[in-house]
């Protein structure tokens, strides 16, 4: 079973300053794992992930992730916040494939980002 | 269309009642997928389709709980004897087939059971 645990339900940042939402995760298996960002009734949009290969990430909006295996980490950064950052981010894990071929993604109980001047 | 499309937006329903969610998946995707959302909390899996037949409906909570894809494209959720608990945000992605390839999720339909 796979699990996913983000610390903070809540986050907030002054413009200009570094974004940083924490993602830690439980695999039994090597893990695929998802950044997604929930902006007001929009669906779901994938930030980033991590398959294979390179362990730090570069996604979306300047957002990037480095997986960090000994620590089941994958948290999510940004240098420098902006305003339209704002939005509720979703931390993912998925065990690879499913029957047939695709994903089932557990995810995060999210991290409702603010951005103030 | 440009992306996945989920109607009704909004859904209003007493309970005992029976309602039916859509899912219009971004055209050319083999591989469906419906989540539910309740408040505060993440997405969680229902059922995933590879064409038309489900691959992994382990996510049901119940046998009021069913969905179909009858050609491979559209997919309804079906949820019988609704319940207050049913209240949530139903979300629906798309993507194509393999492990790598992102889902593509729509707007969601907001299901609430009064």
């Amino acid at each position: 079973a796979q699990s996913v645990t983000q610390l903070g339900s809540h986050v907030s940042v002054s413009e200009g300053a570094l974004v940083l939402l924490r993602c830690n995760y439980s695999s039994s298996v090597p893990p695929y794992l998802f950044w997604y960002v929930q902006y007001p009734n929009q669906g779901l949009q994938l930030l980033l992930k991590y398959t294979t290969g390179a362990t730090l990430v570069k996604g979306i909006n300047g957002f990037e992730a480095e997986f960090k295996k000994s620590e089941t980490s994958f948290h999510l950064t940004k240098p420098s916040a902006h305003m339209s950052d704002a939005a509720e981010y979703f931390c993912a894990v998925s065990d690879g494939i499913l029957t047939g071929g695709g994903n089932k993604l557990t995810f995060g109980t999210g991290t409702q980002l603010k951005v103030e001047l | 269309g440009a992306g996945v499309s989920q109607t009704p937006s909004n859904k209003v329903t007493e309970k005992g009642k029976y309602v039916e969610l859509r899912c219009d998946p971004i055209s050319g995707h083999t591989a469906l997928y419906w989540y539910r959302q309740s408040l505060g909390q993440g997405p969680e899996f229902l059922i995933y389709f590879q064409g038309t037949g489900a691959a992994d409906d382990s996510g049901l909570p119940n046998d009021r709980f069913f969905a179909v894809r009858p050609e491979g494209s559209v997919s309804t959720l079906k949820i019988q004897r609704t319940e207050r608990g049913d209240s949530a945000v139903y979300l629906c992605a798309s993507s194509l087939r393999g492990e790598n390839t992102e889902a593509f999720f729509g707007q969601g339909t907001r299901l609430t059971v009064v």
